[in-house]
């Protein structure tokens, strides 16, 4: 069965460090997500994204956010400068096309810790 | 913007027992989503509901969608250890980024 893969699947980092987190979405969606979900809290949208642009986007996913999909295959999210409330599992998630019908499936998340 | 209150937010039950699962909407629902998330794991998509009145199951479990779709419940019949974990409801949201919104989860945990 296709599945949207995330790497890494964990990542320690400094604070202040650029991060960048990996997406394989399953090959024949078009709308991408990042949502991202702080130990024991609920799981948050970040940012959607659709033909090569965004679409939506939360308050959580300021100026230090950006995404990319750099080739027909990968989606990234980047975190510029990186914050101690950044640490988050980060999920990557797609669907086929929108209508309420249409599945999004989930990766596995990159956990995130900045120390 | 569309809020989702599920509850219980925890529930302990005893292997073999029925357990019921609720998801409520303060708006419409046009699609429905129960995931079961196991602890520092990913969403696992469980079922979808979009019509009024609409049930599904898969195995012990069975997802509902009331009349006025905006409420779902998800019930295990006889449940096992193996059904532990956060069931999250996600819903549809009818703006331009098409994302899902999702309750707080229940975290279930079930004593062999």
């Amino acid at each position: 069965e296709p599945e949207v893969t995330q790497t890494p699947s964990h990542q320690v980092t400094q604070m202040g460090q650029e991060v960048i987190l990996r997406c394989v979405p399953i090959s024949n969606h078009l709308y991408f997500y990042w949502y991202r979900q702080i130990l024991g809290q609920k799981v948050e949208f970040l940012v959607s994204f659709y033909n090569n642009e965004i679409s939506e986007k939360s308050e959580i996913f300021d100026d230090q956010f950006s995404v990319e999909r750099p080739d027909g295959s990968n989606f990234t999210l980047k975190i510029r400068s990186t914050k101690l409330e950044d640490s988050a599992m980060y999920f990557c998630a797609s669907r086929r096309a929108y209508s309420s019908g249409n599945t999004i499936y989930f990766g596995e998340g990159s956990w995130l810790t900045v120390v | 913007s569309q809020e989702l209150e599920q509850s219980p937010q925890s529930l302990i039950v005893q292997e073999g027992k029925n357990l019921t699962i609720n998801c409520t909407s303060s708006k419409t629902l046009y699609g429905l989503y129960w995931y079961k998330q196991k602890y520092g794991e990913g969403l696992i998509f469980l079922m979808m509901l979009q019509k009024g009145g609409e049930e599904k199951s898969h195995e012990k479990i069975t997802a509902k969608l009331d009349e006025k779709k905006q409420q779902s419940s998800l019930h295990i019949t006889a449940s096992q250890p193996s059904h532990a974990g956060i069931y999250l409801c996600g819903a549809d949201s009818l703006n331009a980024g098409n994302m899902l919104t999702f309750g707080g989860g229940t975290r279930l945990m079930v004593k062999p």
